[in-house]
């Protein structure tokens, strides 16, 4: 079946531009997180959704970077005013629920490079 | 704060030879662990977890809570074993992921 995919796959912006970042989970994933991956450096964890609403948005830089999940299903990731330090790659990954005491695998989408000039 | 680090950016080894990849960690709780691969031009992809205690590809790990350690290793080193590998912890109750640095591999010939 298909994958986590992510789109653009690259998006060059110049300083203080805003851009959007967009997410297509696993069907039937309700959980969505996003990463951040900077040069030479792994993943770090951004924000969490379970269903339409951020359950851990802890990882949020600043208040430049605010994502949404409005139906549950495609999360958007934007980026205001953006800064050179903002190039990285942004990861998606969904999963199943998490039950009590289980776990259920993050599958990981191919990334945006985001650079910023 | 929980923490990983992968001391080593890069191991360079031989076909054949054995291989381990080094992971600590740093969390007051009861975590658990996982091992992330990226091959060349791949998406990250799960490798193995402490929890199911299976060999994937030839790969183990054990969690050492005494020494809060989840050492990778492979006792012969195969080419298409070359790759990114990062290590993971996630609370015990949590959801988020925290990944350390990552290690790549490079098995020559």
């Amino acid at each position: 079946g298909a994958g986590v995919s992510q789109t653009p796959s690259n998006k060059v912006t110049e300083k203080g531009k805003y851009v959007e970042l967009r997410c297509d989970p696993i069907s039937g994933h309700t959980a969505l997180y996003w990463y951040r991956q900077s040069l030479g450096q792994g993943p770090e964890f951004l924000i969490y959704f379970q269903g339409t609403g951020a359950a851990d948005d802890s990882g949020l830089p600043n208040d430049r970077f605010f994502a949404v999940r409005p139906e549950g299903s495609v999360s958007t990731l934007k980026i205001q005013r953006t800064e050179r330090g903002d190039s990285a790659v942004y990861l998606c990954a969904s999963s199943l629920s998490r039950l009590a005491g289980g776990y259920n695998e993050q599958f990981f989408g191919p990334g945006t490079r985001l650079t910023v000039l | 704060a929980q923490r990983v680090t992968q001391p080593e950016k890069l191991l360079s080894v031989f076909k054949g030879a054995p291989v381990e990849l080094k992971c600590n960690y740093s969390y007051s709780g009861s975590p658990e662990l996982f091992w992330y691969v990226q091959y060349s031009r791949q998406r990250l992809q799960l490798l193995l977890r402490h929890i199911s205690r299976e060999s994937i590809k030839g790969f183990t790990a054990d969690l050492n809570k005494g020494e809060t350690s989840f050492h990778l290793k492979k006792p012969f080193a195969q080419e298409e074993d070359s790759a990114m590998y990062y290590c993971a912890l996630r609370r015990a109750a949590g959801n988020k992921l925290t990944f350390g640095g990552g290690t790549r591999v490079l098995v020559k010939p």
